[in-house]
């Protein structure tokens, strides 16, 4: 049971340079969530899509967009890379968005902008 | 001000002895609160959820103060396996905020 995948786990990006992280679950959960965090910060909520087919932001999306692609993935874009960029990113999923329910995370993607 | 703030420690504590620390959070609508253990940069994984009138699980004790909005974990008989960085969890409308953590290191 894999849970949470990420892919890739690492890269290096030129500024300006655009990508796209991958997150997959295999948990049937209806909630997905990108999250970034940083050196003595809490994780940051980027994005989350509460069920398949809908997206809303998070606390801080500028810079970023995500596609629910299906029930199983929820992938984050990059457009044009800058160094503030630079952090850990991680997917999470939640069997739905209500108030009790914990969130489970992939292993992260470590991202770097040159 | 932050949503959620922690002490960040370090709290360096000897095997077997207790250790006990607590986050505060801002929003009085808070509606439900997790503890997270994260090891190293790896993902968070769910520790506990923390119920109004306090829970345990095992060695780990969680405790909710509403009316002062903190949130307590205390950890008895340490162990070495317990040395990570326990993130405060707090669901606001839906969504979680994270306190920055506090680490613990547990030595022999």
């Amino acid at each position: 049971n894999a849970g949470v995948t990420q892919t890739p786990k690492f890269q290096v990006l030129k500024t300006g340079q655009s990508m796209t992280l991958q997150c997959a679950q295999d948990m049937n959960h209806n909630s997905m969530y990108w999250y970034r965090q940083d050196p003595g910060m809490g994780l940051r909520l980027i994005y989350y899509s509460a069920s398949e087919g809908t997206t809303d932001k998070g606390e801080v999306p500028n810079g970023y967009n995500v596609s629910r692609l299906n029930k199983r993935e929820f992938s984050l874009r990059l457009e044009s890379a800058a160094p503030s960029q630079t952090s850990v990113y991680f997917c999470a999923s939640s069997d739905r968005i209500t108030s009790n329910q914990p969130q489970h995370f992939g292993d992260g993607t470590r991202l770097s902008i040159l | 001000r932050k949503e959620v703030e922690q002490d960040p420690g370090p709290f360096n504590v000897p095997e077997g002895a207790t250790v006990a620390f607590n986050c505060t959070y801002s929003n009085s609508a808070s509606q439900s609160f997790f503890w997270y253990r994260q090891d190293c940069r790896k993902e968070p994984k769910l520790l506990m959820s923390v119920y109004s009138s306090g829970n345990e699980d095992g060695r780990f004790t969680a405790q909710l103060n509403r009316a002062s909005q903190y949130i307590s974990l205390l950890i008895r008989d340490s162990k070495l396996s317990d040395s990570a960085t326990y993130l405060c969890v707090v669901n606001i409308d839906y969504k979680l905020s994270f306190g920055a953590g506090t680490t613990v290191t547990v030595r022999a």
